[in-house]
Parts: structure tokens; C-alpha cells; sequence
């Protein structure tokens, strides 16, 4: 069974840009969760969708957004990027209804410039 | 953003001694726990959970101690060896929140 899949796995833009990240769970998972992780930091959550919806958010401003399609895919999206929005940013996948074991992607290395 | 706290940043063993890797938790609440291990360039990995109506949990050459009197949650690595050199994140669950909150994370290094 193919594990989570993120793309691009780097990616470097300039302040101001917006960029969106994209995220394929495990086939059969339905809830996927993003995280950003900052160097020294620990991984801070951003959002979780099940079902297309957005059960959980994390306390980031409204520059981060993300989406669920009904395919269980899911994208997050930057917009007018900071110097402070460099980090990794991860999404993870679950089986199940509550957000427990998750299983995480290698996730997209951000740099902004 | 929400997170657990971890005391230790770095805890440096030898190849073959045992590694005890320690997490405080604040949320008397939380259910459910949860260790991962992150290698260099890649995702956390999944390695050993444990619900609260437990206080011990075994799988292979690890073990997570849960103490809910003071909120403390233990991972123990036996016979550690080159390859567990990583960085060690705990996380706590809320049943009702549906989100995992991490820890800020321990690194293990492990020399010969």
C-alpha cells in the first residue's frame, strides 16, 4: 500500500507569492491533517479535513487555507508569503474518524526569499 | 500554536545501552498518546501509541510508560543502536478534539 504522497517536495518562492501544496493519504484514509514544522519547533497543526470538510483549525492566520477533494486529496494554500512561512510542512492521513495514529508524508520543504 | 512540552532536547547514549526519552503533558484530559521517531529529511513514523486506561505498552525493543498522576509519558528504547539516531516527537489526543498535539521534540544520538 503506497504511504502518503506530498508534491513538490521543495519549492522556493519570494514574499508576497501564494503557493499551494498538495497531498495524496493512503487509499482508504479519509482524514488528513497538515502541520507545519519549523527548525527547534515542534510540529505545529494547521488544519484537518475528513470528508471534505474542515473539522479542525489550527491557530494560523487566514493567509492558510486548505481543502479536501472527494477523493480524500487534499491541498493547502499560502497566500502573500512571509520570510516566516519558510518550514516544512507536512500532511498526514488516518483511518479513522478521530484524529489518532496518523501517518505522515515527507513533506514540502518551503523556502521563501 | 498548541503543544506538549519535552525537557530534553538532546540525549546522547551509547550503541547498546537503553534510551529513556521523557514527555509532560498538560491536558488531564487527553485519552490517547502517541510516539513518533523523524529521521533527517523525512516524516515522523509511527512508533508506539497507548490509550489513558493503560499504564504500560511493549512492541518491538521499545516500551511507553503513561504515569497520569503527574502527567508523564516515557519512551524506552532497549539496546539502542545507530540507526534509532533521530529526533523523538510525543503527542497527546483529546477525545472530542480530533487533532494530535505534538510535543517540541528529543534528539537521540547514538555513538559507538
Amino acid at each position: 500500500k503506497a504511504g502518503v504522497t506530498q508534491t513538490p517536495r521543495y519549492l522556493i518562492k519570494t514574499r508576497g507569492q501564494q503557493v499551494t501544496l498538495s497531498c495524496s493519504p493512503i487509499s482508504g484514509h479519509r482524514s488528513v491533517s497538515w502541520y507545519q514544522q519549523t527548525p527547534g519547533q515542534g510540529l505545529q497543526f494547521l488544519f484537518e479535513y475528513f470528508s471534505e470538510t474542515q473539522r479542525n483549525k489550527g491557530n494560523f492566520p487566514g493567509r492558510f487555507s486548505g481543502r479536501q477533494f472527494s477523493n480524500s486529496r487534499s491541498e493547502m494554500n499560502v497566500s502573500t508569503l512571509e520570510l516566516g512561512d519558510s518550514a516544512l510542512y507536512l500532511c498526514a492521513s488516518s483511518s479513522m474518524a478521530t484524529n489518532e495514529k496518523l501517518f505522515f508524508g515527507s513533506g514540502t520543504q518551503l523556502s521563501v526569499l | 500554536g498548541e503543544s506538549v512540552g519535552l525537557h530534553l532536547p538532546t540525549l546522547s547514549v551509547q550503541e547498546g545501552d537503553n534510551s529513556i526519552i521523557n514527555c509532560a503533558y498538560s491536558n488531564s484530559a487527553s485519552d490517547y498518546f502517541i510516539w513518533y521517531k523523524q529521521e533527517s529529511g523525512k516524516g515522523p513514523q509511527f512508533i508506539i501509541d497507548i490509550r489513558s486506561n493503560m499504564d504500560k505498552r511493549q512492541g518491538q525493543r521499545v516500551t511507553v510508560l503513561l504515569n497520569k498522576t503527574v502527567k508523564h509519558l516515557s519512551l524506552q528504547i532497549a539496546a539502542t543502536q545507530p540507526g534509532d539516531s533521530a529526533v523523538y516527537f510525543c503527542a497527546e489526543n483529546t477525545a472530542g478534539t480530533d487533532k494530535l498535539i505534538f510535543g517540541t521534540g528529543t534528539r537521540l544520538q547514538v555513538f559507538p
